[in-house]
């Protein structure tokens, strides 16, 4: 049963537009919802988080938002740049002692194209 | 340069061949954690260790054990693999403090197990 769900194993825009990648989760436990991104043959790279008391969270060209009461959070890329072609991972975290348990979607294939 | 060293990168072995993928971190990070990821199911946590010493068991830890002698090092065995086994296996770090759950990431090591 997948707690974290990225729908969209895919998502292709043009390079300058702007790149909305979407996450839906289950567990109203969660607490803090981080994004990751992945290029071929490297491992995933942490890209950006919010906390549940927040509901936006901005870095540069990259903002998160959280909609708690439809338990659902967008990456939004503006502009989107060649170089952001990657697959894109949501996860999720709730307070569970000290371990550093992510729960994580599937992931999403961006491809910005010039 | 900060980084996680995972080595091999590609592996190839048969059932019931006791291997050892190492896993390197030079930033001082107390927390580490083994990931496999496969397709339809994800990232998914196999065994973490919150400092030297201080190991226990993710969400599939069957099959796979660990040791952390060192805080450096954190090495997943395979005592004896299994075709189930086969996967793409990522190693990770952290800072206990601070800095929550934005993990650092090997390259990952490709497992076959024939």
């Amino acid at each position: 049963d997948q707690q974290v769900k990225q729908n969209s194993p895919s998502l292709s825009v043009q390079e300058g537009r702007i790149s909305i990648l979407n996450c839906d989760y289950t567990n109203s436990m969660f607490d803090y919802f981080l994004w990751y991104k992945k290029y071929p043959a490297e491992g995933p790279t942490f890209l950006i988080s919010i906390s549940s008391i927040k509901d936006k969270n901005e870095d540069g060209r990259f903002t998160v938002f959280l909609n708690k009461s439809a338990k659902h959070l967008s990456l939004h890329i503006v502009p989107s740049q060649p170089g952001d072609s990657a697959v894109y991972f949501c996860a999720a975290s709730r307070n569970a002692g000290n371990n550093r348990k992510l729960i994580w979607g599937l992931g999403t294939s961006l491809a910005v194209n010039p | 340069e900060a980084q996680v060293t995972q080595n091999p990168r590609y592996l190839i072995t048969v059932t019931g061949k006791k291997l050892t993928v190492t896993c390197s971190q030079n930033m001082n990070h107390e927390y580490m954690s083994w990931y496999r990821q496969d397709p339809g199911l994800g990232l998914r946590q196999i065994y973490y260790s919150m400092n030297v010493e201080v190991t226990d068991k993710g969400d599939v830890p069957e099959g796979y054990k660990v040791s952390r002698k060192e805080k450096r090092n954190f090495p997943l065995i395979l005592e004896s693999p299994s075709p189930n086994q086969t996967s793409l296996y990522f190693c990770a770090s952290s800072p206990s403090k601070g800095q929550r759950l934005r993990l650092f990431f090997g390259s990952g090591t490709q497992l076959s197990v024939l």
